[in-house]
């Protein structure tokens, strides 16, 4: 299978900060990436997919970027609904995996 | 809009089996590949298994193979996920999640979640 590692596991931030997250591949995905996020409680919601497309309805303060074995999912400008964990998932091949996960926390 | 609800879920003995249940509605079924996806008590995601839109194939992930088996019933908007030999490790709310590609191949992501069935599998 391939391994999803994802960084910092746990982030603190404030109202207004850019926020970067990362996930690294244990191989080559190319761009078959998917981010989510999720509330405490609340499914996971699909916010990026192919890497770097924003799903329809994602504010555009969510961008991802990377190929290959890195990438990055950036806030421009944390938002109080931004406090979430963040699942990074490739779909490479037909055994998915997802990452382990960043918790944003308030600073 | 888009609904999957999932049933089934509940307290099971270690060893023993249970089959998880998800009607849809709000799309076409029959067209879509669909997913369960786990997630333990204060745990991460793990991907279970994907179908096909057609049923014509299917795939798990390693923990889960060769004890679960997803199907669908397309005539009646519904996929299932049989789960045998249970053990504490698979205590778990369980999603059923829908592929966003219609038709042919699956994409492999998740468009639209369910709310999640709980498994508990406890003596």
């Amino acid at each position: 299978d391939i391994q999803m590692t994802q960084s910092p596991s746990t982030l603190s931030a404030s109202v207004g900060d850019r926020v970067t997250i990362t996930c690294r591949a244990s191989q080559s995905i190319s761009s078959w990436l998917a981010w989510y996020q999720q509330k405490p409680g609340k499914v996971p919601k699909l916010l990026i997919y192919k890497a770097s497309s924003l799903e329809s309805g994602v504010p555009s303060r969510f961008s991802g970027s990377g190929s290959g074995t890195e990438f990055t999912l950036t806030i421009s400008s944390l938002q109080p609904d931004d406090f979430a964990t963040y699942y990074c998932q490739q779909y490479n091949s037909y055994s998915l995996t997802f990452g382990g996960g960043t918790k944003v926390e308030i600073k | 809009q888009v609904q999957l609800v999932e049933s089934g879920g509940g307290v099971v003995q270690p060893g023993r089996s249970l089959r998880l249940s998800c009607v849809v509605s709000g799309f076409t079924f029959s067209s879509y590949g669909m997913h369960w996806v786990r997630q333990a008590p204060g745990k991460g995601l793990e991907w279970v298994a994907v179908i096909s839109y057609d049923g014509s194939n299917e795939y798990y992930g390693e923990s889960v193979k060769g004890r679960f088996t997803i199907t669908r019933d397309n005539s009646k908007n519904t996929l299932f996920l049989l789960m045998n030999s249970l053990t504490s490790e698979d205590t778990a709310v369980y999603y059923c999640v829908k592929d966003p590609r219609r038709g042919g191949t699956v994409a492999g992501y998740s468009d639209n979640w369910g709310q999640g069935t709980l498994v508990t599998v406890s003596s």
